[in-house]
Parts: C-alpha cells; sequence; structure tokens
C-alpha cells in the first residue's frame, strides 16, 4: 500500500511569486484535503476535494486554489505569495463512504519558504 | 466554537512513566476525536481515535479517555519510551459533510533514559 506522497520536499520562492504543490494520495483513498502548518503551531485546514470539487474551506483567502484530478492526485496552488505563507504545507488523504468518512493520512509536507 | 485547546505544551516524563496530554473542545457537533504524533521533519501520523459513544479506548501502550459533559479528551501513553519523544496533536472534527480537522497547539513530548 503507498502512502501520501507529496512534492517538492522544500521549496524558496520571494513575495508576490505564485507556486504549485502535489499531492498523491494513499492508494484506495478517494478525498484530499490540505492543511497549513506554521512553526511551532497544529495544522489548519485549509480545504478538501471530493469527487474532483472543493467539500469545505477553512478560513483561507481565494489565492489559496486546488485542484483534485480524477486519479485523486490534487495540487495547491497559491498566488501572490506573502511572507506569512511560510509554512508546511500538509495534504491528507482518506476514503469516503456513502458521506462517511474514514481516518486522514498525513504525507511529510512541503516546506515553503519566502523570502 | 471551533477552537480545541491542548495542554501542556511541553511535557517531561521518566522512561517508563505515563505521560498525559489533555485536551478541551467548545463545539459539541464534533463526533470524532484523533490524536497525531509527529516526529521532526515528517507529517502527523495518526495514533489512536474515539467517537464521543465510548469513554474510554485503549490500543497497546496508548488511551485516549473521552468526558463529554466537560468536553474533554485526553491520551495517556503507558510505560513512556524515548522512541515516544515526539510532538503529539489532539483533533476533533465531524465524520458527516467535510472532514475539517481542527487541531490543538501540540505537546511536546520529551521521555528521558
Amino acid at each position: 500500500e503507498t502512502g501520501v506522497t507529496q512534492s517538492p520536499t522544500h521549496l524558496i520562492k520571494t513575495r508576490g511569486q505564485q507556486v504549485t504543490l502535489r499531492c498523491s494520495s494513499q492508494s484506495g483513498h478517494n478525498t484530499v484535503s490540505w492543511y497549513q502548518q506554521a512553526l511551532g503551531q497544529g495544522p489548519q485546514f485549509i480545504f478538501q476535494y471530493y469527487r474532483e470539487e472543493e467539500n469545505g474551506r477553512g478560513n483561507f483567502p481565494p489565492r489559496f486554489s486546488g485542484l483534485q484530478f480524477p486519479n485523486y492526485s490534487s495540487e495547491l496552488n497559491v498566488n501572490a505569495l506573502e511572507l506569512d505563507d511560510s509554512a508546511l504545507y500538509l495534504c491528507a488523504s482518506s476514503l469516503v463512504r456513502e458521506r462517511q468518512f474514514q481516518p486522514q493520512h498525513f504525507g511529510d509536507g512541503t516546506r515553503l519558504s519566502i523570502l | 466554537q471551533q477552537q480545541v485547546k491542548q495542554s501542556p505544551q511541553s511535557l517531561i516524563v521518566q522512561k517508563g512513566g505515563i505521560s498525559i496530554i489533555n485536551c478541551a473542545y467548545e463545539n459539541t457537533a464534533f463526533d470524532y476525536f484523533p490524536w497525531y504524533q509527529q516526529f521532526p521533519g515528517k507529517g502527523p501520523a495518526l495514533l489512536i481515535a474515539i467517537r464521543p459513544d465510548v469513554s474510554e479506548k485503549k490500543e497497546g501502550r496508548f488511551t485516549i479517555s473521552f468526558n463529554k459533559s466537560a468536553k474533554q479528551f485526553s491520551l495517556h501513553i503507558m510505560d513512556s519510551q524515548p522512541g515516544d519523544s515526539a510532538t503529539y496533536f489532539c483533533a476533533a472534527s465531524l465524520s458527516q459533510g467535510a472532514q475539517k480537522l481542527v487541531f490543538g497547539q501540540g505537546t511536546r513530548l520529551t521521555i528521558n533514559p
């Protein structure tokens, strides 16, 4: 069973740039959620994708957007990067059956640094 | 209403001792309470989870105690080992709709040999 994989592992960008982070869900999972984890803090929910549509969003501005593909992999896009966007970005996948969610399993994240 | 408060922020326990981490939640609609373990440079790994229809769940050395009326739950690690040294996060969510996990602030646990 393949776990959740994220790429790249590290990324350095400057203010105002755009970034795309990628996630491959665990085999058999059909839902992907993205979280932002600032240093020393707990992860914060950004949004979730189910059946290729956004299925819930946290308190993040529209410059955070995403996609889910037919193979259940996902992308997180962030436009107009700000210094406060520096964080570990985590992807979690889970299986949904008849609207019942199974536990979420996390990847090791992408460390994004904004200069 | 969406907050989960976790304490303590850091904890030092001797090898073989019991580690106890506490969490409190506000939203009474939450019905799924997992605990995650995170090592440096790694993502959170699911440790154990509980639903509010039971007051306790045990898996190996890890036990969750749940108090629905007090809106509190805790993680007990029995016979703590140096390999348990990590950051622990409690979380809460609804099991229906978007499973948006609301995390506590984390507890850095150090087990001294």
